[in-house]
């Protein structure tokens, strides 16, 4: 059974045109995680809520936000997607406490236009 | 700057043979140290991790090590096996914020059969 769940799985946008990406979590874990993964490349941490706190990592750019409206859903918003924003988009969700694992959904996969 | 870092990027074994990656972390109070295995177009996956208070775990073919004092751990997979092959990212919760997982670079290993 599916614990984190993505949607869409991929999602084409044109240049500029804003994207919002979705990750539920039937887990109840207080930590949900976005990671931007491009090819070959490691996941790189966007930003994390722990509960309702949210923790914006320093190098992420202005153009991508979130929102965590309860705590089963997490959402990624960018703004104005560039060329360089395609790439994976993984949701993971934690218990939290920084000792327990990561749980992945399956990912979300931009292409821009 | 980078707080995991991972050698080597890329690995190729004989069938049979054992492989070792490693990895460096700079924050001295990280305590959960996860390896990831990452199949191509598929999500990571957990495959082992450890945590501070102890030196080794092993399951199976795979163990790891950690090196506090070093701040250093190792991913030891033995009698490699052509399925084996992935990508592998280990992974260390920041000290400061104990839900803050930073990903190594990741290692390409590739077992010939």
């Amino acid at each position: 059974d599916a614990m984190v769940i993505q949607n869409p799985r991929y999602q084409v946008t044109q240049f500029g045109k804003p994207v919002t990406l979705s990750c539920s979590q039937t887990l109840n874990h207080n930590v949900m995680y976005w990671y931007q993964q491009k090819s070959s490349q490691a996941p790189k941490l966007l930003f994390h809520y722990y509960d309702k706190d949210f923790n914006n990592e320093a190098d992420t750019p202005d153009n991508f936000q979130s929102r965590r409206p309860n705590t089963s859903f997490c959402f990624l918003d960018i703004r104005s997607p560039g060329l360089g924003d395609a790439a994976m988009y993984l949701c993971a969700t934690s218990r939290g406490g920084g000792t327990g694992e990561l749980f992945f959904g399956e990912g979300s996969r931009l292409t821009v236009l | 700057g980078e707080n995991v870092e991972q050698h080597p990027s890329t690995l190729s074994v004989q069938e049979g043979d054992s492989a070792v990656i490693k990895c460096t972390y700079s924050d001295s109070a990280s305590n959960y140290f996860p390896w990831y295995k990452q199949e191509l177009g598929k999500r990571p996956q957990l495959i082992i991790d450890i945590r501070s208070n102890v030196g080794e775990k092993k399951d199976q073919r795979i163990a790891v090590t950690l090196n506090k004092t070093a701040k250093h751990f190792s991913l030891h997979i033995t009698e490699t096996q052509p399925e084996d092959s992935a990508v592998y990212f280990c992974a260390a919760i920041l000290g400061g914020n104990n839900n803050d997982m930073r990903f190594g670079a990741g290692t390409r290993l590739t077992v010939k059969p």
